[in-house]
């Protein structure tokens, strides 16, 4: 079975600083993984996923996330964090190598970005 | 372009009544759709999820059932419902091979 860890509750950063909100994950063998955004009493909304290819991957509002095999980790990162990104951040995940389609989500990360 | 329909928004029914979410999709045919529950603010647990007309999948056991009577509609259901049923339902649906999920505005739900 799969599973997503997203250790840190929340994450306050400044204004203008670099954000990093952590995941880490557990599959059967290669992984789709995927960064959510959810605004509150909202819907989730795509950000950005990893298929295959470049480690690195960009999405939208200038987030970007790195696939870590090694550390099975996709984080999500931005350069300079803007106040409109406070919201709460969700990584998912499946397995690439089964029928399951439904994608297994970790507990969410609150992100406050402080003026 | 695809859109996502889901209500009621919001909902505020008693212990033991029945509940009848509805989604549905536009713009697309034979999508796969799911239902997920977020409780307190927090993490997704998938309920169901369905890949065709009349076939369903369950994640878990619970009070819940799922009915997908048309291509493109979800309906989420119950026949008594109970306190930790509260939450906020979401739906969502993808292309079938592909796996980015829409999702839906959502339904908040409270049970009394």
């Amino acid at each position: 079975a799969q599973s997503v860890a997203q250790p840190e509750d929340q994450v306050n950063v400044a204004e203008g600083n670099p954000l990093t909100v952590k995941c880490t994950y557990s599959v059967s063998g290669n992984p789709y993984l995927f960064w959510y955004v959810q605004y509150p009493n909202r819907g989730l909304q795509f950000l950005l996923k990893y298929i295959t290819g470049d480690n690195l991957v960009k999405g939208s509002y200038g987030f970007e996330a790195e696939f870590n095999k090694s550390q099975t980790s996709f984080h999500l990162k931005k350069p300079s964090a803007l106040v409109s990104d406070s919201a709460l951040y969700f990584c998912a995940v499946r397995p690439l190598d089964t029928g399951r389609r439904a994608l297994t989500f970790g507990s969410g990360t609150r992100l406050q970005v402080q003026p | 372009s695809q859109t996502i329909h889901q209500w009621p928004a919001t909902l505020v029914q008693p212990v033991g009544s029945p509940l009848s979410l509805e989604c549905t999709v536009e713009g697309t045919s034979n999508p796969n759709l799911y239902w997920y529950r977020q409780a307190a603010g927090r993490g997704l647990q998938l309920l169901f999820y369905s890949v065709g007309i009349g076939q369903i999948s369950s994640e878990v056991p619970q009070n819940l059932s799922a009915s997908r009577p048309q291509d493109r509609q979800f309906i989420l259901s119950s026949k008594k419902l109970l306190l930790s049923d509260s939450g906020f339902y979401l739906c969502a649906w993808s292309p079938g091979g592909a796996n980015v999920l829409t999702f839906g505005a959502g339904s908040r739900l409270t049970v009394l």
